[in-house]
């Protein structure tokens, strides 16, 4: 079946520095995939899509490529600030039934 | 846009007693409708898949007659925690897609639903 595997938290940086948060995916067919995130108290948002495959999803200054060779999907920032704290979950659709299969979450602190 | 609030974002109750948790889509038309349950420190395990006039689609190992579901319009969908028990105390979330964009897959969330059973 459809899963989504992300690194393990918590990941603990200082502000400015690069964020790389893996994700990997298993699915059959060609499924879109997200990264959604959580602050403290909040729901979740999404933060940026692709949809197939060699598209970089983009948003506040976050990246992420879906590589259907590798599988993968990893989010990336060039330049964390405090204010990204949050928990990213990685997630992927079938785009067959419209539901979401999210990764464990990983939470990310960005110290001052 | 793609509002989908949710209503209580937090409630106590007693082991035994029934809690209704509503998830609204604002500002569009939502007929489909999905639960989620997060644990602490963990990601999000879907529930059942809600559907504008018709039953629920229950994931498996998810007891039917204890999280009741209900979707009677296009704008809002109910999650009933029936005879609550310690153990169903958890974040319940809930997500809703837009017609236009389903294909796509992105889905738009609500704030989340504390439930604490004592």
């Amino acid at each position: 079946g459809n899963s989504v595997t992300q690194m393990e938290g918590p990941v603990t940086l200082s502000e400015e520095a690069f964020l790389t948060i893996n994700c990997t995916y298993t699915a059959t067919g060609y499924p879109s995939l997200f990264w959604y995130v959580q602050y403290p108290g909040e729901g979740l948002q999404l933060l940026l899509k692709a949809t197939k495959a060699d598209d970089k999803g983009s948003n506040k200054g976050f990246e992420a490529t879906y590589r259907k060779e590798t599988t993968s999907f990893h989010l990336e920032k060039g330049s964390v600030q405090v204010s990204d704290s949050a928990v990213y979950f990685c997630a992927l659709n079938d785009n067959q039934g419209g539901k979401l299969i999210f990764g464990q979450g990983t939470e990310l602190s960005v110290k001052p | 846009g793609a509002v989908v609030s949710q209503h209580p974002s937090w409630v106590i109750c007693k082991s035994g007693t029934s809690v209704k948790i509503e998830c609204r889509s604002l500002d569009f038309q939502a007929t489909t409708m999905f639960w989620y349950r997060q644990f602490p420190k963990q990601s999000l395990m879907l529930m059942a898949t809600s559907n504008e006039g018709s039953k629920a689609t229950y994931e498996q190992g998810v007891e039917k007659d204890k999280f009741l579901i209900n979707h009677a319009s296009l704008t809002l969908s109910t999650l009933t925690v029936t005879s609550a028990h310690p153990e169903d105390s958890s974040f319940y979330i809930c997500s809703a897609s837009i017609p236009g964009l389903a294909r796509t897959g992105e889905l738009f969330f609500g704030e989340g639903s504390r439930l604490t059973v004592l």
